[in-house]
């Protein structure tokens, strides 16, 4: 069973616009992570922030973590063409090692 | 993906038959993941390890699933006898800590008739 439930389910915007997409999950957490799923590939690593953090940065990425409503996060900003991809969330609970995947945000970006 | 080396990359087979998927992960890891990635079910954890010692098995689907380690270098998702519900892209992720990010394979896809 999944974790974390993102919103929206797909997202369809022009180049140069921002992107944001939302992840809520269920149990308290150690961390979350994003990840970026090209077509056919598998999921890379975009950023990792943990339970004690509100915000932080990544080249055109910022993520938000709200424990209080367990909800995070992802903005994209001057989205590109090649930022086409579904984005996931995933959680880890409490402390143990293993990490739960949210149901995905399907990004496209149109020239 | 260069991190972590799946095969095969892509698997067709008949109902009833053995299916053994590979992962070889590149060294300075010490967790091994398998999860299994549908349309209706999304990313599934199956199974992990730590430091090769299988610790959490509990999404393994059925008795036909199986998975091994025997090494830090090497990992295998068997299953037998496949069925067409099976059909799905099984990734092998690899992980250093708990506050990293996993390395994910290119996964396998596997289709049964």
């Amino acid at each position: 069973s999944q974790q974390g439930e993102e919103d929206p389910q797909a997202l369809s915007i022009q180049e140069g616009e921002n992107a944001t997409m939302n992840c809520s999950y269920k149990t308290s957490i150690n961390n979350l992570q994003w990840y970026r799923q090209n077509s056919g590939r598998g999921l890379v690593h975009l950023i990792l922030i943990r339970s004690n953090e509100r915000e932080k940065h990544s080249g055109r990425l910022r993520v938000t973590l709200d424990t209080s409503k367990k909800s995070s996060s992802l903005l994209i900003t001057a989205s590109r063409a090649a930022d086409t991809a579904s984005y996931f969330c995933a959680t880890v609970p409490g402390t143990a090692s293993k990490l739960t995947f949210g149901t995905g945000t399907r990004l496209q970006v149109t020239l | 993906d260069a991190g972590v080396i799946q095969s095969p990359r892509h698997e067709v087979t008949e109902m009833g038959q053995e299916v053994t998927l590979r992962c070889k992960p590149i060294s300075g890891h010490n967790s091994l993941f398998w999860y299994r990635q549908t349309m209706m079910r999304g990313l599934e954890l199956l199974i992990y390890f730590n430091n090769n010692v299988p610790i959490d098995d509990s999404g393994m689907p059925e008795d036909r699933f199986s998975a091994k380690m025997p090494n830090a270098s090497f990992s295998t998702l068997k299953i037998q006898p496949s069925e067409p519900r099976d059909s799905a892209v099984y990734f092998c992720a690899i992980g250093t800590g708990l506050n990293y990010g996993y390395t994910f394979g290119s996964g396998t896809r596997l289709t049964v008739v």
